[in-house]
């Protein structure tokens, strides 16, 4: 079964300084996706980013940017410039390509912005 | 643009009582889920439903019954609440096959089972 780790339940950063938050998963698979879900104290689990395993370029939204490392099945997150509006739960998860869209989280993140 | 709705948004239940949370998408999408939140968890999969007309048992189904009424709608029942069900719920839907589109999740229904 597929699994996904995030070992940080906690981070910090200073208001317009980088911040890395990490993820681990293990599949036996090889065709992926990969999502990074921001949760805000609303509750509402919004889509930050996504990363096909087969491209081998790491997405980049804006501010958001991803290191995807296949080989060492990792996937961490950085966000660039951080914002108070930043701050919540940031969640990694991934799903096969085929068959039925199942969502596999992690644990979660909580990221808290200092001004 | 309702997107995804649930209902209701608050609900507090005593142990033994039934309830069924009710999940409705405007968006025409295929499959649709129900996950669970809890402290120090991420979401995990309850019940799916990859088309009209079949559910599917996910990561953490017992206790658990769904009903995928139409195309817009999929629920959730609870037959005999516990307070291991204490929960926030999701709901989600998606477009099927191989697709890069997201998952799109309603706002969550926060149940207390006393």
């Amino acid at each position: 079964a597929q699994t996904v780790t995030q070992s940080q339940p906690e981070m910090s950063v200073q208001e317009a300084e980088t911040v890395t938050l990490s993820c681990t998963y293990d599949t036996s698979e090889s065709d992926y996706y990969l999502f990074w879900y921001k949760q805000p104290p609303s509750r509402q689990m919004i889509l930050v980013i996504r990363q096909e395993a087969y491209k081998q370029q790491n997405a980049t939204e804006n501010r958001f940017s991803v290191n995807f490392q296949k080989a060492a099945k990792s996937f961490s997150l950085k966000i660039s410039d951080s914002q108070l509006g930043d701050a919540a739960m940031y969640f990694c998860a991934y799903r096969l390509i085929q068959g039925a869209q199942k969502l596999v989280f992690g644990q979660g993140t909580r990221l808290t912005i200092n001004p | 643009n309702a997107g995804v709705t649930q209902t209701p948004k608050f609900q507090v239940l005593k142990t033994g009582q039934s309830m069924t949370l009710q999940c409705a998408q405007d968006m025409n999408h295929n499959s649709m889920y129900w996950y669970r939140q809890d402290p120090g968890m991420g979401l995990r999969l309850i019940y799916y439903s990859a088309s009209e007309g079949t559910t599917d048992k996910g990561e953490v189904p017992n206790g658990y019954n769904v009903s995928r009424l139409n195309k817009r709608e999929f629920s959730l029942r609870l037959e005999s609440a516990a307070p291991s069900q204490t929960s926030v719920y999701f709901c989600a839907s998606s477009e099927a096959g191989p697709t890069d589109q997201p998952q799109h999740f309603g706002d969550g229904t926060r149940l207390s089972i006393l």
